[in-house]
């Protein structure tokens, strides 16, 4: 298995520029997260998924859309990128909701995003 | 809502014993978890215990609970300086709502 996918690992954007941030699993996990993590923040959630076709938003989800087409992919969509999105953005899934003894929460590698 | 605090930094000797500290105010927080970051990567799940636990064992890990004052600490035994790494505090109350992490505590090792 490979686990948690990300791509790509490092971009730069300009401000206004839109971009798409791919995430994949590949463990038939129904649950899937987006997070962004900031210098002295700790890990913010941006969007969620609880199945194909089912999404919510987290803490921070302005700036940001997301889809679930499939159960393998849920990709963060910027639509008007700005210097505030800087960030780590982290993918993960689990195979239910993300607490409990069985629904351990598996990351992917990060992707760097700069906003000039 | 739910909050999580940690203390930023820690820094230990190689071969001392590390305590890294947590709380949360999320009273009906059923499970609690440890994660840890190595530099360039994603979060690895270390250890969790249930809320009805006050203490779990695993190797050179062991979680202390203290429940009624909502504090979670992870001792390492005999820190290495592979054990450098951020380590993250997070809660559940075991419904559909998803982790609350805290903003992680950055281990230093120094040899």
């Amino acid at each position: 298995n490979a686990g948690v996918t990300q791509t790509p690992k490092f971009q730069v954007l300009k401000t206004g520029q839109s971009m798409t941030l791919q995430c994949a699993q590949d463990m038939n996990h129904e649950y899937m997260s987006w997070y962004r993590q900031d210098p002295g923040m700790g890990l913010r959630l941006i969007h969620y998924s609880v199945g194909a076709g089912i999404t919510d938003q987290g803490e921070v989800p302005n700036g940001y859309n997301v889809s679930r087409s499939t159960t393998e992919d849920f990709p963060l969509r910027l639509l008007s990128a700005a210097p505030s999105q800087t960030s780590v953005y982290f993918c993960a899934s689990s195979y239910g909701p993300a607490g409990g003894l069985y629904n351990e929460q598996f990351f992917g590698p990060g992707t760097r995003l700069t906003v000039l | 809502g739910e909050d999580v605090e940690q203390s930023l930094f820690l820094s230990v000797r190689e071969g001392d014993s590390s305590v890294i500290n947590c709380t949360y105010t999320d009273s009906s927080s059923t499970y609690l978890y440890w994660y840890k970051q190595e530099p360039g990567a994603g979060l690895q799940l270390l250890t969790y215990i249930f809320s009805n636990m006050d203490m779990k064992q695993d190797q050179r890990l062991t979680v202390l609970l203290n429940k009624k004052d909502k504090h979670l600490s992870l001792r390492i035994a005999d820190t290495q300086t592979g054990d450098s790494a951020i380590y993250f505090c997070a809660e559940s109350d075991s419904g559909n709502t998803p982790l609350v992490f805290g903003k992680g505590t950055r281990l230093s090792v120094i040899a």
